[in-house]
């Protein structure tokens, strides 16, 4: 199961800055939160990760409280083409056979529509 | 560089027949995972390979299974297709497989469509 919780869809202003909000109570001291988004049926695309830090990256920023169990995702500008799906994930890096693994667990993410 | 490419796009096969969807990761990458996404249960993992080894591998049937060449190109193949398979399949490259953060390439998918 998805270890992280977000809004189902939010609205935005073209424009304005977008703030995705992420619950993570769970997450572990090794558990990096990334960021993906996906427009219709195409494949998700990278936007961000973090593991205690803010980041910054030329697509977005990259907010995680002190606690570490939530953290936001802000899209300075949004544009119309900034309207998709947004995943927040918090990664288990353990895999089955116990090894290391890349394994994302997708929840249902945030619907961003970004509105003229 | 290229991006990750998976062929075909778009496939129809119908009920009881075997398919084999391939997937050509971006170059210098080792890790290479398949992901599946239907409407009703999102997109869900599948199996990862990495150095031609299976890494890890989701809750899916035995029908579904996977390999991983030298090159790093991989292919998964579902045997005894059901109506249930239709879905978007996704591949996704990564330059290696390990506990730090990694971030992951994912190709177009290939939409099957099973009648």
């Amino acid at each position: 199961d998805a270890k992280t919780t977000q809004p189902p869809s939010m609205d935005c202003a073209e424009g304005r800055a977008a703030n995705l909000p992420c619950n993570h109570s769970t997450i572990s001291g090794n558990e990096y939160v990334y960021w993906y988004r996906q427009i219709h049926s195409q494949g998700p695309q990278y936007i961000i990760h973090g593991l205690k830090n803010n980041e910054t990256n030329e697509m977005a920023s990259l907010i995680i409280t002190e606690d570490r169990k939530s953290s936001t995702l802000i899209l300075p500008h949004a544009t119309l083409r900034d309207t998709a799906v947004y995943y927040c994930i918090v990664r288990d890096p353990l895999g089955l056979y116990g090894g290391a693994t890349n394994k994302l667990i997708f929840g249902t993410g945030t619907l961003l529509a970004v509105q003229p | 560089k290229a991006g990750v490419t998976q062929t075909p796009r778009y496939l129809i096969k119908t009920r009881g027949q075997q398919v084999t969807l391939s997937c050509s990761p971006i170059s210098g990458h080792r890790s290479v995972s398949w992901y599946q996404q239907t409407p009703g249960q999102g997109l869900q993992f599948l199996f990862e390979y990495f150095s031609e080894t299976q890494r890890n591998k989701g809750n899916f049937p035995g029908r579904f299974s996977g390999r991983q060449f030298s090159n790093s190109r991989s292919e998964m193949n579902v045997s005894t297709l059901e109506l249930g398979d239709s879905a978007l399949y996704l591949c996704a490259s990564s330059l290696t497989s390990g506990t730090g953060a990694y971030e992951q390439y994912f190709g177009p998918g290939t939409r099957l469509t099973v009648t």
